[in-house]
């Protein structure tokens, strides 16, 4: 089975400007979760999609937004990008969510904001 | 509130001795206890769970143990090589459904020193 992937791997923007990026989660796998990493603040949970509804939030402004697809493939948009934006944003697919069930991750794809 | 602590943020050990890290979570509900293994530039992974069911798990030099009153669960390397050298992170759900968010901890630097 191939893993979760995420595209494009490295992203260079300006502030003021808009993003999306993709994840193709795990055949089979129906929920994403998508999560913020920077130096020294762990992992910050963005939100999680099941069944093209958004399941589960965390605590980011409206800027950031996500959609989940009928084939389970998701995308972040974040929109007004500020410098602390830059980050590597990782997703994570389950089968059925995060509570029970443990997380695969993609890669990452890491933005910069200049 | 939903909240994950982990302790130490840093920990460096001698090639060959024991690491522990601990967590505490603060929902009662909580029933699924994943630690994942993040080594410099890769994706987490997941290294062992454990569910409210059992107290301890082992996998090899790997095991957890978890303590649902006192609502923390450990985790503990033995015999430490220089393969164990990662961040290594905790995460506990807020509830005991998959649809329940999963809160992770900030985070454990682990440095085997040869």
């Amino acid at each position: 089975k191939a893993g979760v992937t995420q595209t494009p791997r490295y992203l260079i923007k300006t502030r003021g400007q808009q993003v999306t990026l993709s994840c193709s989660p795990i055949s089979g796998h129906r929920s994403v979760s998508w999560y913020q990493q920077t130096p020294g603040q762990g992992l910050q949970f963005l939100f999680e999609y099941f069944s093209e509804t958004q399941r589960n939030k965390g605590n980011f402004p409206g800027r950031f937004s996500g959609r989940q697809f009928s084939n389970s493939r998701s995308e972040m948009n974040v929109s007004t990008l500020e410098l602390g934006d830059s980050a590597l944003y990782l997703c994570a697919s389950s089968l059925h969510g995060t509570g029970n069930q443990p997380q695969h991750f993609g890669d990452g794809t890491r933005l910069s904001i200049l | 509130g939903e909240n994950v602590e982990q302790h130490p943020s840093t920990l460096s050990v001698q090639e060959g001795d024991s690491a522990v890290i601990k967590c505490t979570y603060s929902d009662s509900a909580s029933n699924y206890f994943p630690w994942y293994k993040q080594e410099l530039g890769k994706r987490p992974q997941l290294i062992i769970d454990i569910r409210s069911n059992v107290g301890e798990k082992k996998d090899q030099r790997i095991a957890v143990t978890l303590n649902k009153t006192a609502k923390h669960f450990s985790l503990h390397i033995t015999e430490t090589q220089p393969e164990d050298s990662a961040v290594y992170f905790c995460a506990a759900p807020t509830g005991y459904s998959s649809a329940s968010k999963i809160i992770f901890g900030s985070g454990t630097r682990l440095s085997i020193r040869p």
